[in-house]
């Protein structure tokens, strides 16, 4: 099945840490640009990051440069978020995406709740 | 940045009637590639997005052909011809030519 498969999310305390992960299968992982993207509660979507295919460009969103690192495991078709020194207002739904959009859709994503 | 800019923000729509809304980007969405990497995605109420539109105009697999998109360079349309009650949802425009941004996001409600 054509899927991407996003977990890892869950309750923590400002200053906390989370590592999300992506699943992907039935296309061709090691390809494609990926992304993660999240949506706070009742807001639009934000673009988080982006990695080459090859893992040898990222870029971040500017509120979370220095704290979230993206990185990718082609050998295990799988995409990571490292969440550092977490905020309330990363609290959101972290959804993985493929860019070009041609190969595979939306996941149902993983929900993080920064809170004490 | 690429900033996309989504026209109009709301959409009242009568059931059987078109519906169309507009997206512009602050610069051209041409890769070196060649490609134009613009998406169009659909989230209905309490549901993760979904692909309606990849590359401009290509339908994303099981998506109605009610759907369309059309453009280029930097301004891009999607068209429902015939709105059903599960069109109902906020619609996003996204790039994906200079890392990824999103329109708005329309919102398309029942008349």
């Amino acid at each position: 099945e054509v899927q991407v498969v996003e977990s890892g999310g869950g309750l923590v305390q400002p200053g906390g840490s989370l590592r999300l992960s992506c699943a992907a299968s039935g296309f061709t992982f090691s390809s494609h640009w990926m992304s993660w993207v999240r949506q706070a509660p009742g807001k639009g979507l934000e673009w988080v990051a982006s990695i080459k295919q090859d893992g040898s460009e990222k870029d971040y969103v500017d509120s979370v440069k220095g704290r979230f690192t993206i990185s990718r495991d082609n050998a295990k078709n799988s995409l990571y978020l490292q969440m550092n020194s977490l905020r309330a207002e990363d609290t959101a739904v972290y959804y993985c995406a493929e860019n070009s959009g041609s190969s595979v859709d939306w996941g149902q994503g993983t929900l993080v709740t920064v809170s004490s | 940045d690429i900033v996309m800019t989504q026209t109009p923000l709301s959409s009242p729509v009568t059931l059987g009637q078109p519906a169309s809304i507009s997206c512009r980007s602050s610069q051209s969405l041409v890769h070196s590639d060649g490609n134009t990497y613009l998406s169009w995605l659909q989230q209905r109420p309490g549901q993760p997005p979904r692909l309606l539109i990849y590359k401009i105009s290509n339908r994303f697999s099981g998506v109605p052909d009610r759907f369309s998109g059309s453009g280029a360079g930097t301004d891009f349309t999607l068209k429902i011809s015939r709105v059903e009650a599960e069109d109902v949802g906020v619609y996003y425009c996204m790039q994906a030519t200079q890392f990824v941004t999103f329109g708005q996001g329309t919102k398309v409600e029942i008349k």
